[in-house]
């Protein structure tokens, strides 16, 4: 299976700060990934899929880059409604296997 | 609009099987791939398997001995069965759409599995 590692495992930044959370993959996995957030007692959203394009509907201040096995999630102004665990997903290869998650809070 | 909504028992017993019912709205089954992810606690995401369009079904070999997934297009529901449950498959179980990622969740439903 391929693992999916993510850092940092939590993380807190003030308003208008911009954020960065990375994933690796234990292999290459062609801009297979996906970024979601999920906030207490809801369902994952998907923010970004293919690596780097946004889901219809995700505010701009969300990027998503990336090749081979290192990848990245950018915010680029945190906002209060950022809050939440930010989950990285491959989607290349069965299993499907996710990140352990990052839990960004405001400063 | 496309929804999923998981059904099912809250409560299960050790070595005991789980029912689940992924039921869909806005879109058809023969159309669109449903999977079935879980979440332990607010703890990371473990795919389980997926019904493709066709009617196919694939499976995390984590739980391949023990999980089925059939659906019947006609009532728009993807079922899960799993037996042999333990405790450490306590957590909320969704059914997703999507190919390589998904755009839409239901809400969960929480399993727990305790006598």
């Amino acid at each position: 299976d391929i693992q999916m590692t993510q850092s940092p495992a939590s993380l807190s930044a003030s308003l208008g700060e911009t954020v960065t959370i990375q994933c690796q993959a234990s292999e290459d996995i062609y801009s297979g990934l996906a970024w979601y957030q999920q906030k207490p007692g809801k369902s994952p959203q998907l923010l970004i899929y293919g690596a780097s394009s946004l889901q219809d509907g995700v505010p701009s201040r969300f990027s998503g880059s990336g090749s081979g096995t290192q990848y990245s999630l950018k915010i680029s102004s945190m906002q209060t409604e950022d809050e939440g665990v930010y989950f990285c997903q491959q989607g290349l290869k069965y299993p499907f296997t996710f990140g352990s998650g990052t839990k960004l809070e405001i400063k | 609009q496309v929804q999923l909504k998981e059904s099912g028992p809250g409560l299960v017993q050790p070595s005991q099987t789980l029912s689940l019912t992924c039921t869909v709205s806005g879109f058809s089954l023969t159309s669109y791939s449903v999977h079935w992810v879980r979440q332990h606690s607010g703890k990371s995401l473990e795919w389980m398997g997926r019904m493709w369009s066709d009617g196919d079904t694939s499976y995390n070999s984590a739980f391949t001995s023990r999980l089925s997934i059939s659906r019947d297009t006609s009532k728009s529901q993807v079922f899960l069965k799993m037996n042999s449950l333990q405790t450490e498959d306590t957590g909320t179980y969704y059914c997703a759409r999507g190919k390589g990622w998904f755009a839409y969740w239901g809400q969960g439903t929480l399993v727990t599995v305790s006598s």
